[in-house]
């Protein structure tokens, strides 16, 4: 099946560093890949929806200068948190959309854990 | 806004017991009804994806239904097993603003012990 990766799996910095965290398809070419936050015991919250070569589409209330979203190609996609603090602690997932399947089917990496001290 | 909600928050079973998981959302225009689950610190996992046309889908010992003009959807687990034991998410797919996206209800805590 299709594998989507994310590195790292845990980061812990310091408050007013920034942080970025990579997506990558592995297996399959994702025209579009979505960045996912959740808090403990809570549902998945979208961040954004980034389409290779454009911009990103921010959901309401997430501000993007802060969350900064690249997608350079088919297989990567990058968030960069930047001037972190406390409150962006959160476990932050990204999913892939496979170019080739009808279903729209996507596909979760194993997320990451992000700690601000 | 379509909204998403999973009873119960968590349920607690001995082994092999049969058990369902409900899913229902407010707006029924939707393009799928995925089922993921996910173990604790970890990503998800897909189960079972039941397109808007589709009554149900089975994989295994697992079995969704979706009634969409009613919003409903329920997860079967058959002759449930420890390993069972996960969060388990329901997604509903639906195009918004010109793109499509999922949104996510905030999942059943599943316990299943020997």
């Amino acid at each position: 099946g299709a594998v989507v990766s994310q590195h790292p799996s845990r980061v812990i910095c310091k408050s007013g560093t920034s942080v970025k965290i990579e997506c990558r398809s592995l297996d399959f070419q994702a025209t579009t890949m979505f960045w996912y936050r959740q808090f403990p015991k809570k549902s998945l919250m979208l961040m954004a929806t980034s389409n290779e070569g454009s911009k990103a589409t921010y959901e309401q209330g997430v501000e993007k200068d802060k969350f900064l979203i690249n997608h350079a190609s088919l297989t990567l996609s990058t968030l960069t948190v930047t001037s972190a603090h406390p409150e962006d602690s959160s476990f932050y997932i990204c999913s892939a959309r496979d170019l080739t399947s009808g279903a729209y089917e996507q596909y979760f990496g194993p997320g990451t854990r992000l700690t601000v001290t | 806004k379509q909204e998403v909600t999973q009873i119960p928050a968590a349920l607690s079973v001995p082994e092999g017991e049969n058990l369902v998981l409900n899913c229902s959302f407010t707006d029924s225009a939707i393009y799928n009804l995925q089922w993921f689950r996910q173990d604790p610190g970890k990503g998800l996992t897909s189960l079972l994806l039941i397109q808007s046309s589709q009554r149900e889908q089975t994989s295994g010992r697992l079995n969704a239904s979706l009634d969409k003009s009613s919003g409903r959807s329920t997860l079967y687990i058959a002759a449930s097993q420890p390993g069972d034991s996960a969060t388990y998410l329901c997604a509903v797919r639906e195009f918004s603003g010109g793109y499509n996206k999922l949104i996510f209800g905030a999942g059943t805590r599943l316990a299943v012990h020997p």
